[in-house]
C-alpha cells in the first residue's frame, strides 16, 4: 500500500505562497494523489487531486513530479483561514490512508 | 443540501455499553465510510461501503459493526464500548469509490 511522508509542521507568511511537500515513493501507476485539509476539529475538506499531470482549481495547485514519487500542494496567497492540518493521501485500492499530515500556520 | 449529517455530535458511554452512531448523506452518493481520529493522529478507516448492500473492513475494524441501511444511511455500532474507543468519529461519502469524499462534522465519543 502506498503511504505518504509529510513534514510535521510549517509556517507561512500571510499573502505569500504556501508550498506543502509530500513524498509517496511507493505509489503505483494508477493511484491518485489527493489533498485534504482539516481546520480545528472539523471534518476534512477536499482540496484537489491528480494522477500525473499538474492540476489547478480555485483553492490550490498540485504539482506532481514526473516520476510521481512526490508532489507539492501550492496555496498561492495564503490567508489566516488557511491555517489547518493538510493531508496528502494516496488512494490505495478502495481506501484512503490519511497519515498525520502537515500542520500549516499562516502568520500575520 | 445538508451534505453528510452525523448524530449524535457528542456522547459519553460507560465501559461495556453499546451504541450506534448514525450517518446520512443527501448527495445520492454510492460509497460511504467511517473513520476514527485520535489525538495527534490522522484519520484511520474503520469500515466502508462501496454501494448499498455491501460493507468491507478498513484498517481498524475490531470492536465495530456497520450497517448500510439504504443508499443514504450508514451506521456504526459499538457492541461493548471500551476506553480505547474514545475518539472522534467521522463519516464520509463519495460518488465513486475512492473519489472526492465529503465528511460530516464528527461525533466526539468518550468511553469511561
Amino acid at each position: 500500500d502506498a503511504k505518504t511522508t509529510q513534514p510535521t509542521s510549517m509556517d507561512c507568511a500571510e499573502g505569500r505562497a504556501a508550498n506543502l511537500p509530500c513524498n509517496h515513493s511507493t505509489i503505483s501507476g494508477n493511484e491518485y494523489v489527493y489533498w485534504y485539509r482539516q481546520i480545528h476539529s472539523q471534518g476534512p475538506q477536499y482540496i484537489i487531486h491528480g494522477l500525473k499531470n499538474n492540476e489547478t482549481n480555485e483553492m490550490a495547485s498540485l504539482i506532481i513530479t514526473e516520476d510521481r514519487k512526490s508532489s507539492t500542494l501550492i496555496l498561492p496567497h495564503a490567508t489566516l483561514r488557511d491555517t489547518a492540518v493538510y493531508y496528502c493521501i494516496v488512494k490505495s485500492g478502495n481506501q484512503f490512508y490519511f497519515g498525520t499530515g502537515t500542520s500549516l500556520t499562516v502568520i500575520p | 443540501n445538508a451534505g453528510v449529517t452525523q448524530t449524535p455530535k457528542f456522547q459519553v458511554l460507560k465501559t461495556g455499553q453499546s451504541m450506534t452512531l448514525q450517518c446520512a448523506q443527501d448527495m445520492n452518493h454510492n460509497s460511504m465510510y467511517w473513520y476514527r481520529q485520535d489525538p495527534g493522529m490522522g484519520l484511520r478507516l474503520i469500515y466502508y461501503s462501496a454501494s448499498e448492500g455491501t460493507t468491507d473492513k478498513g484498517e481498524v475494524p475490531n470492536g465495530y459493526n456497520v450497517s448500510r441501511l439504504n443508499k443514504r444511511e450508514f451506521s456504526l455500532r459499538l457492541e461493548s464500548a471500551a476506553p480505547s474507543q474514545t475518539s472522534v468519529y467521522f463519516c464520509a461519502s463519495s460518488d465513486l469509490l475512492g473519489g472526492e469524499a465529503f465528511f460530516g462534522q464528527g461525533t466526539r465519543l468518550t468511553v469511561v
